[in-house]
């Protein structure tokens, strides 16, 4: 099993549309939890961090369900500029700095 | 703009050159990463310095050798490599006393081996 499982990908919508990623994660242990975007050749970029609380950043809502291993993304209103590859990405393991990525879903908003 | 540089941008390279890729961040981060990423793939890690010391390694070929020759810079030197190793490194750093896994990273060298 994959430490960090994803969404497989790609996702279509429109413009204004709703778009939910989900992430699963193997390592009970892990400490802390993030959504990185990605866009074509460019270097990952942090988008959220996810707290246990859940938490929210304009249109942007991330939710960590430890029991469960699962952190989510949920864009609303999606934008052309939302278009991107999304990471979800672990920490957890030696001295806290062992960084895992997920696989991407890859995101397409179109006009 | 990236805080953290890395140089070369470019590099082609055949397989019995020596090569090194540098980083550099001027941000306080004691921490720096090496991570690989292929085409349509995330980012692998490679290698960890924390406080200028090799925290993970991960079981990566010693054709690839990192050096932290301070808290500022991180190389890693390339020798023999096959051209699967073709791919984009990516440096990043983080800080200590933040929760792990918030990192900077840099635009990546994108390497290519004939």
């Amino acid at each position: 099993r994959k430490e960090v499982e994803q969404d497989p990908g790609p996702f279509n919508v429109p413009e204004g549309a709703t778009v939910a990623f989900n992430c699963t994660y193997s390592n009970s242990a892990s400490q802390s939890f993030f959504w990185y975007r990605q866009d074509c050749r460019k270097e990952p970029k942090l988008l959220m961090s996810v707290y246990s609380s859940g938490n929210e950043d304009g249109r942007f809502t991330a939710q960590l369900n430890r029991a469960s291993q699962y952190i989510s993304l949920l864009i609303r209103d999606s934008k052309l500029s939302d278009s991107a590859t999304y990471l979800c990405v672990v920490n957890g393991g030696t001295g806290g700095f062992k960084t895992i990525f997920g696989a991407g879903t890859r995101l397409f908003v179109k006009a | 703009d990236t805080e953290v540089t890395q140089t070369p941008k470019h590099l082609v390279m055949g397989m019995t050159n020596k090569k090194s890729l540098k980083c550099e961040q001027h941000m306080g981060h004691r921490a720096m990463y090496w991570y690989k990423q292929k085409a349509k793939k995330p980012p692998e890690l490679m290698f960890v310095y924390s406080y200028e010391k090799l925290s993970i390694n991960e079981s990566v070929p010693s054709r690839f050798s990192p050096e932290c020759p301070n808290s500022s810079l991180l190389n890693l030197h390339l020798h023999a490599l096959q051209p699967e190793d073709s791919a984009l490194y990516l440096c990043a750093s983080s800080q200590l006393n933040r929760a792990p896994g918030e990192l900077f990273f840099g635009e990546g060298s994108r390497l290519t081996v004939l």
